[in-house]
């Protein structure tokens, strides 16, 4: 089945510097790729998400990037800042009416001011 | 907005009780699904159900069961709670094909 790999575990970066979490995923026919925040003590909530037809997506200071080829993809935040601060996960999902998603390990993200 | 609720926050049993965890959404969500999410291990998969009286296991159902016999309730049930069971649980709810799905506050269960 699908196997989602996620990197780092854990991050630190200084307010305004750039943070990128990478994932490699298993299944080629994986088609769909969202990115969730957890902030502490909080739900996750979908922040961004990139569908296989797409290299590259962008909301403001966070971007996705996917290489099917090579079957990963990336998420990137520019200007952090501390409200950053959160758990991200990354999965996929081969889509269908199932809607089904593996997901990630998760990476811990600390912005220090 | 798309509110997902579950009926407990935080829940103690002892090993052996039946618990019972309920999820709420009111979107008329088609899927819906039960994780439980561990530090290091991200969130895993117990159940998913895509219909009324519809279930599929997912990555890890052994020691679980659940129940959708409404629409907008979905239900995990541990029969026998054991202390490897303690654990945040979330309740997710999404439409059909790859869309958005829209999790619980969750339900930590502690089981001693």
């Amino acid at each position: 089945g699908e196997n989602v790999e996620q990197h780092p575990s854990t991050l630190s970066v200084q307010e305004g510097d750039s943070a990128v979490i990478k994932c490699t995923y298993s299944d080629s026919a994986s088609n769909y790729f969202p990115w969730y925040k957890q902030e502490l003590g909080k739900r996750p909530q979908l922040i961004i998400d990139i569908r296989s037809n797409v290299g590259e997506k962008k909301d403001q200071r966070i971007a996705v990037t996917l290489n099917k080829t090579a079957k990963h993809f990336s998420l990137h935040i520019t200007e952090t800042q501390p409200e950053d601060s959160a758990v991200y996960f990354c999965a996929a999902s081969t889509g269908g009416g199932y809607n089904k998603l593996i997901f990630g390990a998760g990476t811990r993200l600390a912005v220090h001011p | 907005d798309v509110k997902v609720t579950q009926s407990s926050r935080y829940l103690v049993k002892r090993t052996g009780e039946k618990v019972f965890l309920e999820c709420v959404q009111d979107m008329d969500h088609e899927n819906m699904f039960w994780y439980r999410q561990d530090p290091g291990l991200g969130l895993r998969l117990i159940y998913f159900s895509y219909d009324v009286k519809m279930k599929e296991k997912g990555d890890i159902p052994e020691g679980y069961s659940v129940s959708r016999e409404k629409k907008e309730r979905f239900s995990l049930i541990l029969e026998s709670a054991s202390t490897n069971q303690t654990s945040m649980y979330l309740c997710a709810s999404s439409t059909g094909g790859a869309k958005t799905q829209y999790f619980g506050p969750g339900t930590r269960l502690l089981v001693l």
